[in-house]
């Protein structure tokens, strides 16, 4: 079953502005990646928040993480067009061996 | 994507009828993954291999198989390919498992359609 659901599924924005999505998961974690997959391709890793950090930066990415209500948000400042791309997040199974996927949300960003 | 190819990048085959997918990496990690990516379920995690010979089941391993006889080489079998399995195929590879701080790297995937 999945381990991390993205919210929302879809988000359609202007260029310059903010995007924020979120993911929540069910049972306690390690770490917690973000991953972007452009249409047509494999994903790419864009960071990753440990289970002890509250906060972390990276470019124009900005990841928080609530362990007590576990759940994570993922912001992108000042979008471009090229970052429309669907984003997952991504946690351990349970015996800590693989990385488990959410559904992904949908990004559009137009210009 | 650098290090990891996947082949072949298209397929279609007839319902069951074996078939094989092959992840090949350059990049001498230990960790392998199979993942399927359909619509509205995300990717789902196959089978996986933490190393030479060493593999295990994901999520949705039924009607699938894997081998791992190269650290370079993770080969994934469809045994009897069925139309639920018509599915884009992403392997991925890893240095030291979900710990690590780059993430996992994916190939570009595979797209089966089996008919």
């Amino acid at each position: 079953s999945q381990q991390g659901e993205e919210d929302p599924q879809a988000l359609s924005i202007q260029e310059g502005e903010n995007a924020t999505m979120n993911c929540s998961y069910k049972t306690s974690i390690n770490n917690l990646q973000w991953y972007r997959q452009n249409s047509g391709r494999g994903l790419v890793h864009l960071i990753l928040i440990r289970s002890n950090e509250r906060e972390k930066h990276s470019g124009r990415l900005r990841v928080t993480l609530d362990t007590s209500k576990k759940s994570s948000s993922l912001l992108i400042t000042a979008s471009r067009a090229a970052d429309t791309a669907s984003y997952f997040c991504a946690t351990n199974n349970q015996a800590g061996t693989a990385l488990i996927f959410g559904k992904g949300t949908t990004l559009s960003v137009s210009s | 994507d650098a290090g990891i190819t996947q082949s072949p990048r298209h397929k279609v085959t007839e319902t069951g009828t074996p078939v094989t997918l092959r992840c090949h990496q350059t990049e001498n990690h230990r960790y392998m993954y199979w993942y399927r990516q359909d619509p509205g379920h995300g990717l789902r995690l196959i089978h996986y291999s933490y190393g030479v010979k060493d593999t295990d089941k994901g999520e949705v391993s039924d009607g699938y198989s894997v081998s791992r006889s190269k650290t370079e080489d993770f080969l994934l079998t469809l045994e009897s390919a069925t139309s639920s399995q018509t599915s884009v195929y992403f392997c991925a590879i890893s240095l030291i498992g979900p710990q690590s701080v780059d993430g996992y790297t994916f190939g570009s995937g595979t797209r089966l359609t089996v008919v």
